[in-house]
């Protein structure tokens, strides 16, 4: 099955500064990966996501690269801002893997905790 | 409009009994999904359903663990036995298609003493 490392596990970036969150997956076959952020206490919300047709997409301060040939994608965060700290969770999925009826669940990495310092 | 809703939020058993998990999807979401979040962990994926297809069940960690979905609405997930080990967040999520969104519920907190 499918194996998602994240790195890092922690990561502390200075007001203003950028963030970048790395992953790699093992399952070639993979073609989606979404991020996911989860405040403490609260559920998991999307944030952004890249299909494998694409290389980079964008959405204001936040930004996925997708490098298939070597099975990593990256989220990265500009101009953070205190509510961006939070932990952030990449995954991925085959979507279409067939075989009578069904897709596995999204295959999650183990998580990153940003923190912003003022 | 509504979200995922599970119930109960909190629930604390007693090693050895069985425990239902209860999840209602978004309206008109096909799929759904069960996770598994421990103590500062990452998610686990449990179990998938899609429409009336067979559950994907690949994730389910022994056979003390089973779930079950009508059509394409309430999913219960029934840990029997239960262990201290099974003590996590357990999150359900649904979407439109297992290529789109996950909308994640509240989860329901499972304490086994």
């Amino acid at each position: 099955g499918e194996n998602v490392e994240q790195h890092p596990s922690t990561l502390s970036v200075q007001e203003g500064d950028s963030a970048v969150i790395k992953c790699t997956y093992s399952d070639s076959a993979s073609n989606y990966f979404p991020w996911y952020k989860q405040e403490l206490g609260k559920r998991p919300q999307l944030i952004i996501d890249i299909r494998s047709n694409v290389g980079e997409k964008k959405d204001q301060r936040i930004a996925v690269t997708l490098n298939k040939t070597a099975k990593h994608f990256s989220l990265h965060i500009t101009e953070t801002q205190p509510e961006d700290s939070a932990v952030y969770f990449c995954a991925a999925s085959d979507v279409f893997r067939g075989g009578g009826g069904g897709a596995d669940g999204l295959t999650f990495g183990k998580g990153t905790h940003l923190i912003i310092q003022p | 409009g509504a979200g995922v809703s599970q119930s109960p939020s909190n629930k604390v058993t007693e090693k050895g009994k069985d425990v239902e998990l209860r999840c209602d999807p978004i309206s008109g979401h096909t799929a759904l999904y069960w996770y598994r979040q421990r103590l500062g962990q990452g998610l686990e994926f449990l179990i998938y359903f899609q429409g009336n297809s067979a559950p994907d069940k690949s994730g389910l960690p022994s056979d003390r663990f089973s779930a079950e979905r009508t059509g394409e609405s309430v999913s219960t997930l029934t840990i029997q036995r239960t262990q201290q080990e099974d003590s996590a967040v357990y999150l359900c999520a649904s979407s439109t298609s297992p290529y789109n969104e996950q909308f994640f519920g509240p989860g329901t907190r499972l304490t086994v003493l």
